[in-house]
């Protein structure tokens, strides 16, 4: 049963329009909330995070949304670059802190042409 | 400061065989897990451990063994290989009170 669903799994977009990753979640007990991003050959690397206490978080181009009611949450890319191509993880968690195990869903590859 | 690195980078066995992937961290992080990624699956949790002398396993352990007698170092085991472990590992680390896990580059790992 996969609790954390990426159902796309890719998205093209242009250079310079903005990039929306979605990512649903099947566990009413997660409440944090993680993407990575992961370039071919490379580990995956920490991008940005929210909490189940808000509602949005913004850092530079990339702000994640939380919908916690639908159990949703999307990260925007604005505006995209082609250094943005990679793999987008989507993962949860149900507590704070290192002990609590991350879930990740399956990633969506993301093309921004130029 | 090197993070988290992992050797071989590369790796083909024969069925049955064994072999140790190693990985190291120089961050003093508590936390040091392993996951496995595979097409369309997603990164999955093997094994985990939050600190020098204690294992528990994640959502895929079958196959592996993991011990963790270093707080730096945490090698991932495969006592019998078999194809179905044809996969990329991921060994990553995190203190106790850190939720984002840092991640070395990956081992590629082919089993014939």
């Amino acid at each position: 049963d996969q609790q954390v669903k990426q159902n796309s799994p890719s998205l093209s977009v242009q250079e310079g329009r903005i990039s929306i990753l979605n990512c649903d979640y099947t566990n009413s007990m997660f409440d944090y909330f993680l993407w990575y991003k992961k370039y071919p050959a490379e580990g995956p690397t920490f991008l940005i995070s929210i909490s189940s206490i808000k509602d949005k978080n913004e850092d530079g181009r990339f702000t994640v949304f939380l919908n916690k009611s639908a159990k949703h949450l999307s990260l925007h890319i604005v505006p995209s670059q082609p250094g943005d191509s990679a793999v987008y993880f989507c993962a949860a968690k149900p507590l704070r802190g290192a002990n609590s195990k991350l879930t990740f869903g399956k990633g969506i590859t993301l093309s921004v042409r130029p | 400061n090197a993070g988290v690195t992992q050797t071989p980078k590369f790796q083909v066995l024969k069925t049955g065989q064994s072999m140790t992937l190693q990985c190291a961290q120089d961050m003093n992080h508590e936390y040091m897990s392993w996951y496995r990624q595979d097409p369309g699956m997603g990164l999955r949790l093997i094994h985990y451990s939050v600190g020098a002398g204690i294992t528990d396993q994640g959502e895929v352990p079958n196959g592996y063994n993991v011990s963790r007698s270093t707080t730096e170092d945490f090698p991932l085991r495969l006592l019998s290989a078999a194809p179905s472990q044809t996969s990329v590992y991921f060994c990553a680390s995190s203190s106790r009170t850190a939720d984002t896990q840092y991640f070395g580059p990956g081992t590629r790992l082919t089993v014939l």
